[in-house]
């Protein structure tokens, strides 16, 4: 069955900062691979997928995530973060015929 | 388009109650999942209905089931809450085709339950 780590629970980032979540994930062929955002009180939103071809995806509020099979990662970024961008995100894997599993996402704090 | 909503936002119950959690999918959604998160943990799936029928479950006892009407808003029941049972009840919508595919899955806002 597939399985998703992120590794960093907590991180905070100064505004206009880069930012980089990471997600690793384990499954034996290609996954469909997803970055949901979930701000307080909130549901989770859909912020880019991976179903195939450029290993490179655009989402939305200027994130991107970047495929890379060799390392089994699925890596989101953004040039500059708001303060908006607080908020909980996580990475998310479906392969086969098996449900959508979530890894235990990372919080992200911004500071003036 | 109407999202996915969701009710009640917010009950408390007590331990051995029962408790039903709505969910009305995405306008041209046919298939509706149900998750379940616990506070500091990602959603894990407790099934997933399509064309009115369970077309999947995950690791959760008989005493979580389900329903999805001709509608396909769907329901999602719990017996006999217990302590554990506290957590965000998400429900999400998709187009499917009746197994995992390719769905991109939109989450309604959730249903916060707290059990005393």
């Amino acid at each position: 069955a597939q399985s998703v780590t992120q590794p960093d629970i907590h991180i905070t980032v100064s505004e206009g900062a880069s930012l980089e979540l990471r997600c690793n994930y384990s499954y034996g062929a290609t996954p469909y691979l997803f970055w949901y955002v979930q701000s307080p009180g909130q549901g989770l939103q859909l912020l880019l997928k991976y179903f195939s071809g450029d290993t490179l995806v655009q989402g939305i509020k200027g994130f991107e995530a970047e495929f890379k099979r060799s390392q089994s990662s699925f890596n989101l970024r953004k040039p500059s973060v708001h303060w908006s961008d607080a908020a909980e995100y996580f990475c998310a894997v479906l392969g086969g015929n098996t449900p959508l599993v979530f890894g235990k996402g990372t919080r992200l704090s911004v500071i003036a | 388009e109407t999202g996915v909503t969701q009710s009640p936002t917010h009950l408390i119950k007590t331990r051995g109650q029962q408790v039903t959690l709505r969910c009305s999918s995405q306008s041209g959604h046919n298939t509706v999942s149900w998750y379940q998160q616990a506070l500091g943990q990602g959603p894990q799936f407790i099934f997933q209905y399509y064309r009115e029928e369970e077309n999947g479950r995950g690791n959760f006892p008989p005493r979580f089931s389900g329903l999805q009407f001709p509608n396909y808003s769907s329901e999602l029941n719990v017996n006999a809450l217990e302590l554990d049972d506290s957590a965000l009840y998400l429900c999400a919508s998709s187009l499917g085709t009746g197994g995992y595919g390719a769905n991109v899955l939109t989450f309604g806002a959730g249903s916060r339950l707290t059990v005393l």
